[in-house]
């Protein structure tokens, strides 16, 4: 039933230390965005892909990356983590990518760094 | 700098009563405006959304108003049951520009029985 899955729910990774966090979709949507959301603040834009196509927002770090090895899966990749990194991860698709398309989330994933 | 604010980080309402969430933006380029709903543990849905050109949707017990000339708009639950209470994401969009949602912090609800 679930639309939008996230994997893992909470990761803990050490300073530096590579991490992959995974999210794939039922819905065949050709959007996927990853967003961070740090503690009491709103949702932020990292990037999202239209199909293949990546988009990079300006402000998103090196440090971060991310791959959509087909339409149901994308990665969020974070070559160095740090202790600023510690964030929720969240995942959303939409079948477009106006603004006005509905965007579907995930539960998210809590990045611990220690 | 933040473009949609909710000042209110948390709001707390009895049963049964109106239940209104504020939100400002400061970008006058956005032109379409959406609520989403967060339960803990799980991710925003979404709720209701209005366009600029219009001052007022409404969906059930749920209201979206928008003023634009004050940049600012609110969601009306009315009336407010326990199951309403989530953390409510303010969310706004430059139609034909950017095109990426902007959220503002969120407002706690909590609804009492």
């Amino acid at each position: 039933d679930a639309m939008v899955i996230q994997n893992p729910r909470y990761q803990v990774t050490q300073f530096g230390k590579p991490v992959t966090l995974s999210c794939s979709q039922t819905l065949n949507h050709n959007v996927m965005y990853w967003y961070q959301q740090k503690s009491s603040q709103a949702p932020k834009l990292l990037f999202h892909y239209y199909d293949k196509d990546f988009n990079n927002e300006a402000d998103t770090p090196d440090n971060f990356q991310s791959r959509r090895p087909n339409t149901s899966f994308c990665f969020l990749d974070i070559r160095s983590p740090g202790l600023g990194d510690a964030a929720m991860y969240l995942c959303a698709t939409s079948r477009d990518s106006r603004g006005t398309d509905t965007q579907y989330f995930g539960p998210g994933t809590r990045l611990t760094v220690l | 700098d933040q473009q949609v604010k909710q000042n209110s980080p948390s709001l707390s309402v009895q049963e049964g009563r109106i239940s209104i969430l504020n939100c400002d933006y400061t970008n006058s380029m956005f032109d379409y405006f959406l609520w989403y709903k967060k339960y803990p543990a799980e991710g925003p849905t979404f709720l209701i959304s209005i366009s600029s050109i219009k001052d007022k949707n409404e969906d059930g017990r749920f209201t979206v108003f928008l003023n634009k000339s004050a940049k600012h708009l609110s969601l009306h639950i009315v009336p407010s049951q326990p199951g309403d209470s989530a953390v409510y994401f303010c969310a706004a969009v430059e139609d034909g520009g950017s095109e990426k949602l902007v959220f503002g912090k969120g407002t706690k609800l909590t609804v009492n029985p």
